[in-house]
């Protein structure tokens, strides 16, 4: 079974500073998917950023980059110029991909890492 | 585009009551999702829906759920005999497939249930 694990509880950052959440999972499949998705609080979840397994480079979404480390099994966030509305739990998530067939949606979440932005 | 909705917003009821919620997904989403949190945990896959078919249902689902969604629209999950255990935040998703590989879950603000 896939695991998604994240070793930081909470982490806190300076306004304007970059702060990086760390993930790690365990599969025995290649075709997969990776997200990070951040929820505030008493908001709803929604998503950041996403990586596709068979991708080597790493994807980016303006201030939000990851670094994907295939081998190790390693999926973290970097949040570059961080803002006061970056306070949120963050979520990082795992989903099998359409080579394994039937069904294969639903999404495996980590713990999540409780992000604070200090002004 | 009005976003994931659902209702209701919180739910407190009695252990051995009944309790229904429903989800209504962004329009032509042909994909449904049922999430559980607990606090301090990520969500946990409860079943999923592709149209009105429901497709996959994790253990975590007792014989006391139940998720319907009929006609390929809203979905509705009931939960018979209510546990305190079952005190949760139920959140619901949609996403619009294909592209497969392009899928993205959008997910609503969940329902707050407090089993006493």
């Amino acid at each position: 079974a896939q695991t998604v694990t994240q070793s930081q509880p909470e982490m806190s950052v300076q306004e304007a500073e970059t702060v990086t959440l760390s993930c790690t999972y365990d599969t025995s499949e290649s075709d997969y998917y990776l997200f990070w998705y951040k929820q505030p609080p008493s908001r709803q979840m929604i998503l950041v950023i996403r990586q596709e397994a068979y991708k080597q480079q790493n994807a980016t979404e303006n201030r939000f980059s990851v670094n994907f480390q295939k081998a190790a099994k390693s999926f973290s966030l970097k949040i570059s110029d961080s803002q006061l509305g970056d306070a949120a739990m963050y979520f990082c998530a795992y989903r099998r991909g359409e080579y394994y067939g039937g069904s294969q949606g639903n999404l495996i979440f980590g713990k999540g890492t409780k992000l604070s932005v200090k002004p | 585009d009005t976003g994931v909705s659902q209702d209701p917003r919180h739910k407190i009821t009695k252990r051995g009551q009944n309790v229904t919620f429903r989800c209504d997904p962004i329009s032509e989403h042909n994909r449904l999702y049922w999430y559980r949190q607990t606090l301090g945990q990520g969500p946990e896959f409860l079943t999923y829906f592709q149209n009105e078919a429901q497709l996959e249902k994790s253990r975590l689902l007792s014989d006391r759920f139940s998720a319907e969604r009929p006609k390929g629209s809203f979905s509705t999950l009931e939960i018979q005999r209510t546990e305190q255990g079952d005190s949760a935040m139920y959140l619901c998703a949609s996403s619009l497939v294909p592209p497969a590989d392009q899928e993205t879950q959008y997910f609503g603000p969940g329902t707050r249930l407090l089993v006493l």
